[in-house]
């Protein structure tokens, strides 16, 4: 059984430029969820999906930020226009609809915007 | 926003001793989890909490669904060195509205001397 997982890794982009991340959920849940983790706090929601349809969306993501899940299987997430305050660890997690709150998350994505 | 205020920021005790720690909300939470991240990583899932009084064990960790849903606790017995991490209580707050939102503390960082 294979995990969360998420690319890349590790993102280093100059400011202004555009940077697109990568989720696939465990295969059986269907709903995912992102999160963005700054050094000492804890995970910050960000937006979430059941199936493909999204259903919640944070006032944290701006304008900028615009997620997908074309197909209810893997996520994408497309910052535009970075800015060095989007730095920060972008979380992806997963769950099934009756324990939405058990969520299983990925590794993550270390974006740095120089 | 809603926040979670965890106890102590920062643990710092030899291997074989036993720990605890808590997190506290202002408002009522209906579901407590408990997570543990390592450097570079994504948080792990360690228990989930359902109902108020409710204990449940994994292994040498036992947590606890306060009383008054508004706390929760985490222990752990015998601490071993890979139990090295940053602890991060969870919940969804039993006002809310969201079905997916997990509300993070700010973590407990621990350090365990051999």
């Amino acid at each position: 059984d294979t995990g969360v997982s998420q690319d890349p890794r590790h993102k280093i982009t100059k400011r202004g430029q555009n940077v697109t991340f990568r989720c696939d959920p465990i295969s059986e849940h269907n709903r995912l969820y992102w999160y963005r983790q700054t050094l000492g706090q804890g995970p910050e929601f960000l937006t979430y999906f059941q199936n493909e349809a999204q259903l919640e969306k944070s006032r944290l993501l701006s304008d900028r930020f615009s997620a997908e899940r074309p197909k209810g299987s893997f996520s994408t997430l497309e910052i535009q226009r970075t800015e060095q305050g989007d730095s920060a660890m972008y979380l992806c997690a997963s769950s099934v609809s009756g324990a939405s709150y058990e969520q299983y998350f990925g590794p993550g994505t270390r974006l740095t915007v120089t | 926003g809603q926040q979670l205020n965890q106890s102590p920021q920062s643990m710092f005790i030899q291997e074989g001793e036993d720990v605890s720690m808590n997190c506290t909300s202002s408002s009522i939470f209906n579901t407590w989890l408990w997570y543990k991240q390592d450097p570079g990583e994504g948080p792990v899932l360690l228990i989930a909490l359902y109902k108020a009084g409710e204990l449940t064990s994994n292994g040498r960790l036992t947590a606890q669904f306060g009383i008054t849903r508004k706390d929760s606790f985490l222990n752990i017995s015998a601490s071993i060195p890979s139990d090295v991490g940053i602890y991060f209580c969870a919940g969804r707050n039993a006002g809310g509205t969201s079905y997916g939102k997990l509300t993070f503390g700010q973590g407990t960082i621990l350090t365990v001397h051999p």
